[in-house]
């Protein structure tokens, strides 16, 4: 009864780096999520996945990308890392069980990435 | 800025004691949603409260809000030290892919 799953749990990476990272879920959920979460900022959405082929921007897209691989999982890139992407990574997901929403979203325990 | 704004952002109270947290927001709203926060953990759904409504109770949580004023709030009572975390509201605006914008949020001690 994973729920979601985010690997890795800490990374640390020079200026200029690349790393993806994995989020997968057992919830068989249809939608999916990406934030990033600064102090005193609360959470920002990077991007979102409504359902397994579709990917849309959020809030703060800039210096990231990302890939449904399959309806389990979501992946998060940073192609060229800088300092200002030093944050703590959150997936979540969630079921569409009706139109119009009122789902609560699901989330793993986050991803604490540094950038030098 | 973001959709909810909480108040405080920081509360610390002796075990036994009531704790209330409030949030405003902006724009119309499908629902809202208060999360918990353990340190170095993620987000755990606490309680949904749909627009229509206007107050709910699970356990010893009591959400209330008001959408003329755009405000909501989390009560807990008869507080643990086990609630101290990090709590937040997320607003729903009830778009098909579940979007939730949430608040800074509001760190709660509760003292043993």
């Amino acid at each position: 009864n994973a729920g979601v799953t985010q690997t890795p749990k800490f990374q640390v990476l020079k200026t200029g780096q690349s790393m993806t990272l994995q989020c997968a879920q057992d919830m068989n959920h249809n939608s999916m999520y990406w934030y990033r979460q600064d102090p005193g900022m609360g959470l920002r959405l990077i991007y979102y996945s409504a359902s397994e082929g579709t990917t849309d921007k959020g809030e703060v897209p800039n210096g990231y990308n990302v890939s449904r691989l399959n309806k389990r999982e979501f992946s998060l890139r940073l192609e060229s890392a800088a300092p200002s992407q030093t944050s703590v990574y959150f997936c979540a997901s969630r079921d569409k069980l009706f139109t119009g929403g009122n789902q609560p979203q699901h989330f793993g325990d986050g991803t604490r990435l540094s950038i030098l | 800025s973001q959709q909810g704004e909480e108040d405080p952002q920081a509360l610390s109270i002796q075990e036994g004691e009531n704790a209330t947290m409030n949030c405003s927001y902006k724009t119309s709203i499908n629902n809202l949603q208060w999360y918990r926060q353990n340190s170095g953990r993620g987000l755990v759904h606490l309680i949904l409260i749909r627009s229509n409504e206007r107050e709910k109770h699970s356990g010893r949580l009591r959400v209330t809000l008001d959408t003329s004023k755009k405000s909501s709030s989390l009560l807990i009572t008869a507080s643990r030290a086990a609630d101290t975390a990090s709590y937040f509201c997320a607003t729903d605006a009830g778009t098909s892919y579940g979007k939730l914008t949430f608040g800074q949020g509001t760190i709660l001690t509760v003292h043993p």
